[in-house]
């Protein structure tokens, strides 16, 4: 069954630095990968998805990586600004069709 | 864009009362979705419908049912809401299951957050 997990859970680090998010997953019979914004008490924002048959898709700042080979993907957020301070969760598509959770990356940008 | 919506932000209900959600997506999704959100648990799946009066259980269904009579709306229903329900309630929808998996992209309301007293 496939399983997804982020790490770190938190991170905290001071405004203009660059910055990566992990997220690995068990089973490479992932049909995409989606990252998703949470701010406190709020839902969930679509940020970047990646189909299987991609390695990279890009938005402003932010750039998504996936290998499926080693079972990875990474979100790097280009100089950091307090306003990306949230939790950014990713999320797999697998072979049901449903998407499998990881727990989260909460992030902090210190000003 | 698209757009999720969600009847309440914030409810309050008493145990045994029933509870009704309710969700609309303006951009004619086939697919919609309810999770729950829990600390330390993360988002786990309770219903999803990918078509007018269609419905599948997800991870957790026990305890809640859903109705789908058009296609921009999908309720989420606590038939006798307990304490154990207390949580935020997510709504989502995607495309369709046909067109390449960017057709399974999600898109999420703002979210309920209920309180079962």
């Amino acid at each position: 069954k496939q399983e997804v997990t982020q790490i770190p859970a938190a991170l905290s680090v001071p405004e203009g630095e660059n910055l990566v998010l992990n997220c690995s997953f068990t089973d490479s019979a992932i049909y995409n990968l989606q990252w998703f914004r949470q701010d406190p008490g709020k839902g969930l924002t679509s940020l970047l998805l990646i189909q299987s048959s991609q390695r990279e898709q890009t938005s402003g700042r932010l750039n998504a990586s996936l290998d499926k080979s080693s079972g990875r993907s990474t979100l790097y957020i280009a100089a950091s600004q307090p306003g990306d301070s949230a939790t950014y969760l990713c999320a797999g598509l697998d072979s049901n069709y449903q998407l499998i959770w990881g727990a989260g990356t909460k992030l902090i940008i210190k000003p | 864009d698209v757009k999720v919506t969600q009847s309440s932000r914030y409810l309050v209900k008493r145990t045994g009362e029933k509870v009704f959600l309710e969700c609309v997506q303006d951009m004619d999704h086939e697919n919609m979705f309810w999770y729950r959100q829990d600390p330390g648990l993360g988002l786990r799946l309770i219903y999803f419908s990918y078509d007018v009066k269609m419905k599948e259980k997800g991870d957790i269904p026990e305890g809640y049912s859903v109705s789908r009579e058009k296609k921009e709306r999908f309720s989420l229903i606590l038939e006798s809401a307990s304490t154990n329900q207390t949580s935020m309630y997510l709504c989502a929808s995607s495309l369709s299951l046909e067109g390449g998996t960017s057709s399974y992209e999600q898109y999420f309301g703002p979210g309920t957050r209920l309180t079962v007293t």
